[in-house]
């Protein structure tokens, strides 16, 4: 987990107000990725990035917007939060493309009240 | 749809004992299957399989994947109160156009081992 931290850890706030989580590493990997974890659904695919100001949308990219100005920092924004967006956000990075280089950050609980 | 299916759901057992945790998928151009354990944080990556008949091992935890039948099986042998876990499988595909290969987890299985 030390290359990888995510900020903030647990966060609680209303339906309609903007969020936004940050995964920072520190291994200079190019792949950054954002995942949502619910209960019956296993981990799902937000959105990912190959490179610096290079995004691209998952499964589940609705609701979600995703920046990445540099290569440390991969930020996910929920631009009016919803009820259906409390989740467990985990980040995770990777050297190259291949899944099994994927490790996960520490996860972002988010409640929306 | 892509999916991937994992059974049980939830499994709990006694420390010594033997369990199987399966998953099934169903996804187009299969490029490989992995499992991870997931202990009240992150995800750990635990196997990756890419060949039928082929056993991973790491200790005391087995994999080996049936791409004809089309699923997997992890087992844990001498269950210890530390497998306590949620155990995902997650298959790695290729859509058509895109080199990037997406992931899909299964929902997990909760494995809970009592001393």
């Amino acid at each position: 987990d030390a290359g990888i931290t995510q900020s903030p850890r647990h966060k609680v706030t209303e339906t309609g107000t903007p969020v936004t989580l940050r995964c920072h590493q520190t291994e200079n990997h190019r792949y950054m990725y954002w995942y949502r974890q619910d209960p019956g659904h296993g981990l799902r695919l937000i959105h990912y990035s190959y490179g610096v100001k290079d995004t691209d949308k998952g499964e589940v990219s609705d609701g979600y917007s995703v920046s990445r100005s540099k290569t440390e920092d991969f930020l996910l924004t929920l631009e009016s939060a919803t009820s259906s967006q409390t989740s467990v956000y985990f980040c995770a990075i990777s050297e190259s493309q291949l899944p099994e280089t994927q490790y996960f950050g520490p996860g972002t609980r988010l409640l929306v009240l | 749809e892509d999916k991937v299916v994992q059974s049980p759901l939830s499994l709990v057992v006694h420390e010594g004992d033997t369990v199987t945790l399966n998953c099934s998928y169903e996804v187009t151009n299969f490029r490989s299957l992995l499992w991870y354990k997931q202990e009240k944080k992150a995800p750990t990556f635990l196997f990756m399989l890419t060949s039928s008949g082929i056993e991973k091992k790491s200790g005391r935890l087995s994999s080996i994947l049936d791409k004809k039948e089309l699923f997997s099986i992890l087992n844990i042998t001498a269950t210890q109160t530390g497998d306590s876990a949620v155990y995902l499988c997650a298959v790695r595909w290729n859509a058509g156009g895109t080199s990037y290969g997406k992931l899909t987890f299964g929902q997990g299985t909760i494995l809970t081992v009592h001393p």
